[in-house]
């Protein structure tokens, strides 16, 4: 799994709120991704990192905002969460080392109220 | 919460037949696609992988069809066993973005 790890695995929140969800790991890789999860839509790009200080915006970006101040992690922010955002949210990254592919982390479920 | 399984096409199978999963991929200029497991609660699991210049790639248990002309693929899963019962999604990715676009699934129930 590429030692990637993701803090909180669960959180409840209300509307209106911040959220911070971060992703930790620990092979060195320079490519990181958040994701989020519904029913009837599979992973859905947020944002994604291809290296410190560097982000871009993926398909659902409005709403969520990403820093990487460090190879190791990825965070992602809601500024303001909405009920909207209750969703899975999966962080992954990039490895080449025997395929291209990317690694998941086991993911956070967070409910907003 | 709403579990992912839901509103997927599902496939059920008796414990030992073979599988067969479908996905049909998006992108023409795709050059790899990926095949992911996903079992309830837990991150999406990487299985086997082929590349645009292969038809047929084999792994543990687990076969992958590339049919490029339809823009189709397949995983085989021989032998299916209740472990075995998961979401399956396929995955497609080219060039040099390092992106990667996910099918939506199919639902994979083994009956013992």
């Amino acid at each position: 799994d590429a030692g990637i790890t993701q803090s909180p695995r669960h959180k409840v929140t209300e509307t209106g709120t911040p959220v911070t969800l971060r992703c930790h790991q620990t092979e060195n890789h320079r490519y990181m991704y958040w994701y989020r999860q519904d029913p009837g839509h599979g992973l859905r790009l947020i944002h994604y990192s291809y290296g410190v200080k560097d982000t871009d915006k993926g398909e659902v970006s409005d709403g969520y905002s990403v820093s990487r101040s460090k190879t190791e992690d990825f965070l992602l922010t809601l500024e303001s969460a909405t009920s909207s955002q209750t969703s899975v949210y999966f962080c992954a990254t990039w490895t080449q080392e025997s395929t291209d592919t990317q690694y998941f982390g086991p993911g956070t479920r967070l409910t907003v109220l | 919460g709403e579990s992912v399984g839901l509103h997927l096409p599902t496939l059920s199978v008796q414990e030992g037949d073979n599988s067969i999963i479908n996905c049909a991929y998006s992108n023409s200029a795709s050059d790899y696609f990926i095949w992911y497991k996903q079992e309830s609660g837990k991150g999406p699991q990487f299985i086997i992988d082929i590349r645009s210049n292969m038809d047929k790639r084999q792994g543990q248990r687990v076969t992958v069809l590339l049919n490029k002309t339809v823009k189709h693929l397949s995983l085989q899963i021989a032998a299916t066993q209740p472990g075995d019962s998961a979401v399956y999604f396929c995955a497609e990715g080219g060039g040099s973005n390092y992106k990667l676009t996910f099918g939506k699934g199919t639902l994979l129930t083994v009956n013992p």
